[in-house]
């Protein structure tokens, strides 16, 4: 079964670099998520999509933005990186008013500034 | 704001003991999914509890969901050693809202 991939899996970026985290939710799943996850901590909610509208905002810095597509992959945006964004970021999808709303995640774009 | 309290942060066991770890919202909840992570690896669900006094078994695991909907726990029964990992609870608190995670138990299981 096709699961959610995100690419790319690990990214080295300089402090004040830019980068770019994709998403392919799997088929047919309407919402989007993404988190943030430090070492040792439990994963942070930065932002949700429901078909590809913003659905929620959590703790996420001006400095990110993110947006659906019209094929429902997602990208999160990440601008003026500091040492501290360094994390695994995950990406996960779920079908919104299914009874059961599991979010199947991602294996994770761990992403690292130096 | 919205916050899942989640203890212990630790617990070692050794094989073949119990393991519990408990969830605790101060308000109430829409439903509380569990998730297991290994390490290194990504959150992978494990069930998702919705009504209130609710009792649901997946072999060694039984999980709970309080009467006020604000509470849960995870018991598994005879760790072994591939219960390995941290579990965690995430709540919702409107149909389809986004996941809080809490802190995660971390689960170590000595052979």
């Amino acid at each position: 079964a096709a699961g959610v991939i995100q690419s790319p899996r690990h990214l080295i970026k300089e402090k004040r670099e830019t980068a770019t985290l994709k998403c392919y939710p799997i088929p047919r799943h309407d919402t989007v998520y993404w988190y943030q996850q430090g070492p040792g901590q439990d994963p942070q909610f930065l932002i949700s999509f429901y078909e590809k509208m913003q659905s929620d905002k959590g703790s996420i810095p001006d400095r990110f933005s993110a947006q659906q597509f019209s094929d429902y992959h997602s990208e999160l945006n990440m601008s003026s990186l500091e040492l501290g964004d360094s994390a695994l970021y995950f990406c996960a999808s779920s079908l919104k008013g299914h009874l059961n709303t599991e979010a199947f995640f991602g294996q994770g774009t761990r992403l690292t500034v130096v | 704001g919205q916050q899942v309290m989640q203890i212990p942060q630790y617990q070692h066991v050794q094989e073949g003991e119990d393991f519990t770890t408990y969830c605790n919202s101060s308000t109430t909840l829409s439903n509380i999914q569990w998730y297991k992570q290994r390490p290194g690896g990504h959150p992978v669900f494990l069930i998702q509890l919705v009504k209130s006094g609710e009792v649901k078994k997946q072999k060694r695991l039984t999980f709970q969901f309080g009467e006020a909907k604000k509470n849960s726990s995870l018991h598994i029964t005879a760790t072994q050693t591939t219960d390995v990992g941290t579990y965690f609870c995430a709540a919702t608190y409107n149909q389809g809202g986004k996941l809080i995670f809490g802190q995660g138990t971390e689960l170590s299981v000595k052979p």
